[in-house]
């Protein structure tokens, strides 16, 4: 029961393009939304969050976008950067300090 | 700050025998959590203690797996015996409380491969 998808396994952009990373869930309950990137060898590391009550969050040059209506969130960076190339991994929450449910990432690789 | 501390970060065992993972949170940091990756998937969490209480083991296989967490710091996560489907990457993460304005913070996690 996969309730958080990432359906794009990688994406390839020019350096100073917009990279586009897109997540889908299937749980209703979810109000709660973050992304990781994850550099080889390293844990993931907290990028940007966004709760249900809203439909936008912006921090420098990563903003993430919820849909819920489609149950749809994507995290725009603009403008992108070869240091961005790194699995990046969306992740759901229901309510404060529940466990969080990870897809199963997108490699972003960025080319100079 | 210092980060999340965890050892060793690689091991290679047999299948059937057992293995220990250690982590050290972030001072200060009530919540800890375990986290297993498999290749190709998302991070899945096996186990989440608030201070030396367990929270959420809901998928940890407790036939083989167990943790703890003596005195609200340090934990240990145990798997005995080990399976060929258990190689996987450990992860281990921590916050300073359950709330949404309290981000995981990981560890570079334990590479454990089951031959």
């Amino acid at each position: 029961d996969q309730q958080v998808k990432q359906n794009s396994p990688s994406l390839s952009v020019q350096e100073g393009r917009i990279s586009i990373l897109n997540c889908d869930y299937t749980n209703s309950m979810f109000d709660y939304f973050l992304w990781y990137k994850k550099y080889p060898a390293e844990g993931p590391t907290f990028l940007i969050s966004i709760s249900s009550i809203k439909d936008k969050n912006e921090d420098g040059r990563f903003t993430v976008f919820l849909n819920k209506s489609a149950k749809h969130l994507s995290l725009h960076i603009v403008p992108s950067q070869p240091g961005d190339s790194a699995v990046y991994f969306c992740a759901a929450s229901v309510g404060s300090g529940s466990r969080l449910t990870f897809g199963e990432g997108t490699q972003l690789t960025v080319n100079p | 700050e210092a980060g999340v501390a965890q050892s060793p970060r690689y091991k290679i065992i047999e299948k059937r025998q057992s293995v220990a993972f250690w982590c050290n949170p972030i001072s200060g940091h009530a919540t800890l959590y375990w986290y297993q990756q498999i290749l190709g998937q998302g991070p899945k969490l096996l186990i989440q203690f608030q201070n030396n209480g367990v929270v959420d083991d809901s998928q940890l296989p407790k036939d083989r797996f167990s943790a703890e967490r003596l005195k609200g710091v340090d934990s240990t996560l145990k798997i005995q015996p080990a399976k060929l489907e258990d190689s996987a990457v450990y992860l281990c993460a921590s916050s300073s409380t359950q709330g949404y304005n309290s981000p995981l913070h990981f560890g570079n996690g334990t590479r454990l491969t089951v031959t």
